[in-house]
């Protein structure tokens, strides 16, 4: 079984970039979830898809905007990059029988210059 | 406004005794925490789970504790072993999306 997989693992980005992260959920998961991770903090909730619509949203602006697609792969993608938005972004995915419980990929480390 | 507080950013234990975390929060609607633990260069991998009608859930050497009238959880390791050193994160969720919402973490060593 695999679990949860997300690329790149590392990106440097400039100030007012625009940037693409990738997930691939565990296998038999429908749901993903994205979360932002600061350095020394916990993970902060983004959003959430399930059967391709955004179902739950954190405090986050509409420059963060995502996908799901047919597979239950995701995509977080964000507009004019602002410093602070260097983190490490999580994606995490549960399945049908258990969401509350969600299972959580490596992660990808985002730098912004 | 934290919903979730772990108020002890670090916790040096003895390998072969009990590492005890806590962690506090304040949503009342909150109806199931969990507990992550997570190296660096990783992602949090997922320890054990409580739902808010329960007070007590065991897993092997993990043990999670929920007090719903003092808004209160805590993890126990025993025995707690150096493999055991990381970052442990308590979440909580509610609500039809079950986002989770975690606390800062609190950093285990387990000395040899």
């Amino acid at each position: 079984e695999t679990g949860v997989t997300q690329s790149p693992t590392h990106l440097i980005k400039t100030r007012g970039q625009q940037v693409t992260l990738r997930c691939s959920s565990q296998s038999g998961h429908n749901t993903v979830s994205w979360y932002q991770q600061a350095l020394g903090q916990g993970p902060q909730f983004i959003f959430q898809y399930y059967r391709e619509e955004e179902n739950g949203r954190g405090n986050f602006p509409p420059r963060f905007s995502g996908l799901q697609f047919p597979n239950y792969s995701s995509e977080l993608n964000v507009n004019a990059l602002e410093l602070d938005d260097s983190a490490l972004y999580l994606c995490a995915s549960s399945s049908p029988r258990s969401q509350e419980t969600q299972y959580f990929g490596p992660g990808t480390r985002l730098l912004v210059l | 406004d934290q919903q979730v507080k772990q108020n002890s950013p670090s916790l040096s234990v003895q390998e072969g005794r009990i590492s005890i975390l806590n962690c506090d929060y304040t949503n009342s609607m909150f109806d199931y925490f969990l507990w992550y633990k997570k190296y660096p260069a990783e992602g949090p991998t997922f320890l054990i789970s409580i739902s808010s009608i329960k007070d007590k859930n065991e897993d092997g050497r993990f043990t999670v504790f929920l007090n719903k009238s003092a808004k209160h959880l805590s993890l126990h390791i025993v025995p707690s072993q150096p493999g055991d050193s990381a970052v442990y994160f308590c979440a909580a969720s509610e609500g039809s999306a079950r986002q989770l919402t975690f606390g800062s973490g609190t950093q285990l060593t387990v000395l040899p």
